[in-house]
């Protein structure tokens, strides 16, 4: 069975771009979380979603969206880059949201704002 | 108090010790610990998680102790080996909630052989 899969590997963009990562969960899983961890910060977590709707969001602002789609994968979009926002920027899915559930992550974006 | 604070941020441990890793929390309707080992150039994994109703759980070379009335918890390693090392994040969250965990911020655990 495949893992979550997240594309790309690295990114690297300027400041004030907009950055695109994408992550395809493990089939059957339609929960996906988004999480930023930057060096030294642990895990944050960013956002949540189920069944096609963001379901909860971190303390992060609003230029940090994103979407799932109707096959469950999901798009996490940042706009008007900073140069904190380099991080490595992990996926994660999860059968259910309801009841506690494993998080499996993917291997993460690393993006790298210049 | 959604803080989870881990300690030490870094630990260098010889072949066949026990590396421990501490982790202490506040809010106290957190009712679910996990813990995440995460090695280079890979997403985290869960390696073993604990409810509050127990004080203790062991799952082969890894033990979590948990305090409830210190509101801590830790990350045993027995007899650890040179592949144990990767850097390990303890979390808590609400059982009944899968959307948010809040982690720690790592331990970077090396063993030297």
């Amino acid at each position: 069975e495949a893992g979550v899969t997240q594309s790309p590997t690295h990114l690297i963009k300027t400041r004030g771009q907009q950055a695109t990562l994408r992550c395809s969960p493990i089939s059957g899983h339609t929960s996906v979380y988004w999480y930023q961890q930057a060096l030294g910060l642990g895990l944050q977590f960013l956002l949540w979603y189920d069944e096609g709707e963001e379901r909860n969001r971190g303390n992060f602002p609003p230029r940090f969206s994103g979407r799932q789609f109707p096959n469950y994968s999901s798009e996490l979009n940042v706009n008007a880059l900073e140069l904190e926002d380099s991080a490595l920027y992990l996926c994660a899915s999860s059968l259910s949201s309801g009841v506690q559930e494993t998080q499996y992550f993917g291997p993460g974006t690393r993006l790298l704002v210049l | 108090q959604q803080q989870v604070k881990q300690s030490p941020q870094s630990l260098i441990v010889q072949k066949g010790g026990i590396s421990i890793i501490n982790c202490a929390y506040e809010n106290t309707a957190f009712d679910y610990f996990p813990w995440y080992q995460q090695f280079p150039g890979k997403g985290p994994a869960l390696l073993i998680a604990i409810r509050p109703d127990v004080s203790e759980k062991k799952e082969g070379r890894f033990t979590i102790s948990f305090n409830k009335s210190a509101k801590q918890f830790s990350l045993h390693i027995m007899d650890s080996q040179p592949g144990d090392s990767a850097t390990y994040f303890c979390a808590a969250s609400w059982y009944s909630s899968a959307s948010k965990i809040i982690f720690g911020s790592g331990t970077r655990l090396s063993i030297r052989p």
